[in-house]
């Protein structure tokens, strides 16, 4: 299995709801990592989980809170989101020391109304 | 510090012509060098990396790159252009381990019958 898979695809939620994107490899990889992509530009780095612990956040508002429950699994809550965080949100996995590179899922399309 | 410069935003090409995707870098350590493909609503997907090994690198569907550091560049080529190769395409440098990846601006690709 050489995927990162993201669930759901598409999400659409209100400003007081709250959601969970989902995350998940099987490559072994001990890096899991969130980004944000808007229309028209590069991924922006959210997170970085490093062997299930947290270790960058790249001051991210609370409203997005990271949860890696294992190795194989990430998740991204959601709450009192504004429309403003309406993005592609991409998770990606890689290995160290090699220099692989990332594998990313597809992302999920979230519009906040 | 390391940074990536794209240095075009669109790049229009014949379908059958060769594809030219023009990247420059800068970094302190030894990079290394990927180029990432999005098609419209996906995730990313790694074309090729260079990874100080050869110079020269040979990535998926049909494209290359080389690595020079005397020009500090990572042009991504491609001897003919397929109409499915529309897309938008990223280079990148990390100094890699679980260092984070800095992501160029993006080229859109526009392949024309």
């Amino acid at each position: 299995d050489t995927e990162v898979t993201q669930t759901p695809k598409h999400l659409v939620m209100g400003m007081t709801n709250k959601k969970s994107l989902k995350c998940e490899q099987h490559m072994g990889h001990r890096a899991m990592y969130w980004y944000k992509q808007k229309a028209k530009k590069p991924p922006e780095l959210m997170f970085v989980y490093s062997y299930e612990k947290l270790s960058i956040n790249e001051s991210v508002p609370s409203r997005f809170s990271p949860e890696c429950p294992n190795s194989s699994l990430l998740n991204l809550h959601l709450h009192a989101l504004q429309p403003e965080d309406s993005a592609l949100y991409l998770c990606a996995s890689s290995q160290e020391g090699q220099n692989y590179g990332y594998t990313f899922g597809s992302g999920t399309r979230l519009t906040v109304v | 510090a390391q940074s990536v410069t794209q240095l075009d935003s669109h790049v229009s090409v014949s379908e059958g012509t060769p594809v030219l995707l023009r990247c420059n870098y800068s970094s302190s350590y030894s990079p290394s060098l990927f180029w990432y493909v999005q098609h419209p609503n996906k995730g990313l997907q790694l074309l090729l990396k260079y990874t100080s090994a050869a110079t020269l690198v040979k990535g998926i569907n049909g494209f290359e790159a080389e690595f020079k550091k005397s020009e500090t560049s990572f042009h991504l080529t491609k001897p003919s252009a397929h109409m499915s190769d529309a897309a938008e395409y990223f280079c990148v440098v990390t100094r890699g381990g679980y260092s984070t990846l800095t992501f160029g601006k993006g080229t859109m690709l526009l392949v024309s019958p």
